[in-house]
């Protein structure tokens, strides 16, 4: 098992430029979330899912878009990339359930300039 | 609101000693979890271990163990028999309750260096 897996590692943006994020599971997880990190400071939930077609706002949504089409993959969007969302961005999944630990992906480095 | 409080930006610790990383939290709720984390210098975050707040035993994996103080609101970390490996961010988190699923409220992170 793979776990969870991110692509890109690390990018580069200019502002105003788009991407997207891809977070990969393969332990049949039915819960995907998506955090950022920043220099000094815990993790902090942007958006999370329950199930496949279904999306939710975390602490830190503005900017952001999510999508989960499928149940294994969870896709984090950034429309016009602003430097202040230059970050460390983790994806995690976890079973069903409201006390079940959540796993992580490697994380995605971001800078956008 | 939540909060998770680690008071230790780093700590050092010689190799095959024992270290104790501090953590405290503040909740109203009855039930919760805390958690254990570890960032190695490759960033990623590896799951070490887990307390529930009704658990009757303090959670124990291996070299990591989990002092529990429920009165006190505290959950440190022990980690037995340091290795050079050990190196590393560890964060303290907690479980907070969403609509349908929970989120985790981390802390700040403890910097932990083994030296030989």
């Amino acid at each position: 098992n793979a776990g969870v897996t991110q692509t890109p590692k690390f990018r580069v943006l200019k502002t105003g430029q788009s991407m997207t994020l891809l977070c990969a599971q393969d332990m049949n997880h039915e819960y995907m979330y998506w955090y950022r990190q920043d220099p000094g400071m815990g993790l902090r939930l942007i958006h999370y899912s329950v199930g496949e077609g279904t999306t939710a706002k975390g602490e830190v949504p503005d900017g952001y878009n999510v999508s989960r089409l499928k149940k294994q993959n969870f896709l984090l969007g950034l429309e016009s990339a602003a430097p202040s969302q230059t970050s460390v961005y983790f994806c995690a999944s976890s079973r069903r359930g409201v006390q079940e630990t959540q796993y992580f992906g490697p994380g995605t480095r971001l800078l956008v300039l | 609101a939540q909060k998770i409080t680690q008071t230790q930006p780093g700590m050092f610790v010689q190799e095959k000693e024992a270290v104790t990383l501090d953590c405290t939290y503040d909740t109203s709720d009855p039930s919760y979890g805390l958690f254990w984390y570890k960032q190695p210098s490759s960033g990623e975050m590896i799951f070490l271990i887990y307390q529930g707040s009704y658990d009757q035993q303090n959670a124990t994996e291996g070299r990591y163990s989990l002092n529990f103080q429920k009165a006190r609101k505290s959950a440190n970390l022990v980690i037995s028999a340091s290795q050079l490996g050990d190196s590393a961010m560890y964060f303290c988190a907690m479980r907070e309750a969403l609509e349908d699923t929970d989120k985790l409220i981390f802390g700040t992170g403890t910097r932990l260096q083994v030296f030989p």
